[in-house]
């Protein structure tokens, strides 16, 4: 059972446009969810997170959206960069406060911003 | 401050062997946990330490086992290698307080 699915395999936008990526859950235990980016052969980068008490958090290009009742969370790249290319995996945890660290990832989404 | 730290990088096993990967996590770090990467399963959680203690476990078979040492490093030991634990192990180190977790390089374990 998948709890956390990312139903877009692959993005593709130009540079300097928005990008938007999706992610869906299905546990309503879960408290805090996480942006990480990926490339090949390396371990992910934290990007930004978002607790379930707030429905909105920034940092610089990055905005992530959390809409509770729907279970859905989105991150929004603006302006997107060519360095932005890259596997994007959402994740989320039921240990908000430190009770547990445990992630459940989904599968990713590959990301390409076109020059 | 220096990141999460993974040893070795490359491994290359045969199958029966069993393999121990390292992980030493970001200072001031109490709790370390690992993943499997693979193409056909993604990220998968194997398990979690807090305080030298197992909090979490994924479900993984019991050939997968790990501990933590008093200063927060921790191994994972995989025995009996089948060509199926060909992987890229991460461990991540988190924020006390929250899940922010924070990835290694990752260990990537071939088994022929």
């Amino acid at each position: 059972d998948q709890q956390v699915k990312q139903n877009s395999p692959s993005l593709s936008v130009q540079e300097g446009r928005i990008s938007i990526l999706n992610c869906d859950y299905t546990n309503s235990m879960f408290d805090y969810f996480l942006w990480y980016k990926k490339y090949p052969a390396e371990g992910p980068t934290f990007l930004i997170s978002i607790s379930s008490i707030k429905d909105k958090n920034e940092d610089g290009r990055f905005t992530v959206f959390l809409n509770k009742s729907a279970k859905h969370l989105s991150l929004h790249i603006v302006p997107s960069q060519p360095g932005d290319s890259a596997v994007y995996f959402c994740a989320a945890s039921a240990g908000y406060g430190g009770a547990t660290n445990k992630l459940i990832f989904g599968t990713g989404t590959l990301l390409a911003v076109q020059p | 401050k220096a990141g999460v730290t993974q040893t070795p990088r490359y491994l290359i096993k045969t199958r029966g062997q069993q393999v121990t990967l390292s992980c030493s996590p970001i200072s001031g770090h109490r709790s370390v946990s690992w993943y499997q990467q693979t193409p056909g399963q993604g990220l998968q959680f194997l398990f979690e330490y807090f305080s030298e203690t197992q909090r979490n476990k994924g479900n993984f078979p019991g050939r997968f086992s790990g501990r933590q040492f008093s200063n927060s490093r921790s191994e994972m030991n995989v025995s009996t290698l089948e060509l199926g634990d060909s992987a890229l192990y991460l461990c991540a180190s988190s924020t006390p307080g929250t899940s922010e977790a924070f990835f290694g390089q990752g260990t990537r374990l071939t088994v022929v």
